[in-house]
């Protein structure tokens, strides 16, 4: 099947510092890719769309200006979680999708103290 | 109301037991249905496609009722590894390439030995 690579798996940054993810889609291309966040027991929760050569969409209540997302090519989009703060420590994971299934990257996992 | 709902769980269980776990949503413009599986700080991964006409993976037994707007899993001779956090999870479109998922909170699964 398809395969989504995340990378960092897991990141520790002080409050305040930028960390950035990224998202490869390793065998088919990706036009659309989408950003979830997962707090502790809680459900995956759609953060941004990210669309190819264009600006992500993000959905209510996120901060476009805090949450940085790239995507440049069809195989890569990026995520860049800015001024970090501990509030922002959850795990996040990116998808990119064909035909009638989503593949999902490893997941990051950010603390930040 | 959370889009799509599920048993708030834990469910523990012995090895051997049948297990079922329910889920609604609430979109009626849906048009794709999963069952996902995830394991602790893991990504999700798909478990199973769930269709009107009922479908079977060996042990996993899913339904779909529109009219209800209900899904369920069936698990028959639970074993060990089937521990996990199971997510109930719908799409607007066929296509998951274009449109995101919605999640439900997950029902956690402990099976006994």
């Amino acid at each position: 099947g398809a395969v989504v690579s995340q990378h960092p798996s897991r990141v520790i940054c002080k409050s305040g510092t930028s960390v950035k993810i990224e998202c490869r889609s390793l065998d088919f291309q990706a036009t659309t890719m989408f950003w979830y966040r997962q707090f502790p027991k809680k459900s995956l929760m759609l953060m941004a769309t990210s669309n190819e050569g264009s600006k992500a969409t993000y959905e209510q209540g996120v901060e476009k200006d805090k949450f940085l997302i790239n995507h440049a090519s069809l195989t890569l989009s990026t995520l860049t979680v800015t001024s970090a703060h501990p509030e922002d420590s959850s795990f996040y994971i990116c998808s990119g999708g064909r035909n009638t299934e989503a593949f999902f990257g490893q997941g990051t996992r950010l603390t930040v103290v | 109301r959370k889009e799509v709902e599920q048993d708030p769980g834990p469910f523990n269980v012995p090895e051997g037991a049948t297990v079922a776990f329910n889920c609604t949503y609430s979109n009626s413009a849906s048009q794709s249905f999963f069952w996902y599986r995830q394991d602790c700080r893991k990504e999700p991964k798909l478990l199973m496609s769930v269709y009107s006409s009922g479908n079977e993976d060996g042990r996993f037994t899913a339904q779909l009722n529109r009219a209800s707007q209900y899904i369920s899993l069936l698990i028959r001779d639970s074993k060990l590894s089937d521990s996990a956090t199971y997510l109930c999870v719908v799409s607007t479109s066929r296509d998951t390439g274009r449109r995101a998922l919605t999640f439900g909170s997950g029902t956690r699964l402990q099976v006994q030995p």
